[in-house]
C-alpha cells in the first residue's frame, strides 16, 4: 500500500524556517516525480514545488520561490521541504504529493506562520 | 500562475448530472492533456478522480468522467448521489513547467 506521512509542521513566528519531511512507502520512490501542495485555512488547493525522480528538474512557485527549497532523498525514501524567510500567508496545510497527475496525497500537515 | 477558472458552486438534485467547467488558455490545459480533477471533503485529503482529461483510476465510480475542449476541461458527475457533496479542484501542467490548480468548485446535492 502507498504511504505518504509529512512530519515537521507547527507554529514559528514570521521570518522563521521549518523543515517539512514526507516519509514514502510502498512504492518505488526514486522512479516517482514528487509534489508539495499547500492549502491555507478556507481556501483552495495551491502548487509548490516539484522534484524528478532523480532530484533534477525541480521547480518552485513564484510565491515561494528563493524562500522554499524542495529536495529528496532517495536512500531514505523522503521527500523535503526547507521553508526559510515565513510569512502569514505561508500559513496552510502542506500535502505531500506521488505524482500530481495521479496522487495519492498525504494526510497533510499544518504550518502556521504567527507571532 | 493565474489560477485555473471554476464556477464557486453549482448544486443538483439527486439522480441528476451536473458539470463543472475548468477554464484555463493555451499556455496550459489548451496545450497539454495532462489535466486532472480532485475530490475533497471536509478535513480530509484531496482524492483524484479523473486523470489525463479524461482517464477514471481504478475504484472510482463510472458515474465520474471528463473531457476537454480547447483550453477548458469539464466534469461530469451523472446520477448524482449525496456523497458527492464536496469540494472539486481541477489540475493542469502549464508550459513554464509548474503546475496550477481551478480555485475549487462547491458541490451541494439538493
Amino acid at each position: 500500500e502507498v504511504q505518504l506521512v509529512e512530519s515537521g509542521g507547527g507554529l514559528v513566528q514570521p521570518g522563521g524556517s521549518l523543515r517539512l519531511s514526507c516519509a514514502a512507502s510502498g512504492f518505488s520512490f526514486s522512479t516517482y516525480w514528487m509534489y508539495w501542495v499547500r492549502q491555507a485555512p478556507g481556501k483552495g488547493l495551491v502548487w509548490v514545488s516539484h522534484i524528478g525522480g532523480d532530484g533534477s528538474g525541480a521547480n518552485h512557485a513564484d510565491s515561494v520561490k528563493g524562500r522554499f527549497t524542495i529536495s529528496r532523498d532517495n536512500f531514505k525514501n523522503t521527500l523535503y521541504l526547507q521553508m526559510n524567510s515565513l510569512r502569514a500567508e505561508d500559513t496552510a496545510v502542506y500535502y505531500c504529493v506521488r505524482d500530481l497527475r495521479m496522487g495519492p496525497w498525504g494526510q497533510g500537515t499544518l504550518v502556521t506562520v504567527s507571532s | 500562475q493565474s489560477a485555473l477558472t471554476q464556477p464557486a458552486s453549482v448544486s443538483g438534485s439527486p439522480g441528476q448530472s451536473i458539470t463543472i467547467s475548468c477554464t484555463g488558455t493555451s499556455s496550459d490545459i489548451g496545450n497539454y492533456n495532462y489535466v486532472s480533477w480532485f475530490q475533497q471533503h471536509p478535513g480530509k485529503a484531496p482524492k483524484l478522480m479523473i486523470y489525463d482529461v479524461s482517464n477514471r483510476p481504478s475504484g472510482v465510480s463510472y458515474r465520474f468522467s471528463g473531457s476537454k475542449s480547447d483550453n477548458t476541461a469539464s466534469l461530469t458527475i451523472s446520477g448524482l448521489q449525496a456523497e458527492d457533496e464536496a469540494d472539486y479542484y481541477c489540475t493542469s501542467y502549464t508550459s513554464s513547467s509548474t503546475w496550477v490548480f481551478g480555485g475549487g468548485t462547491k458541490l451541494t446535492v439538493l
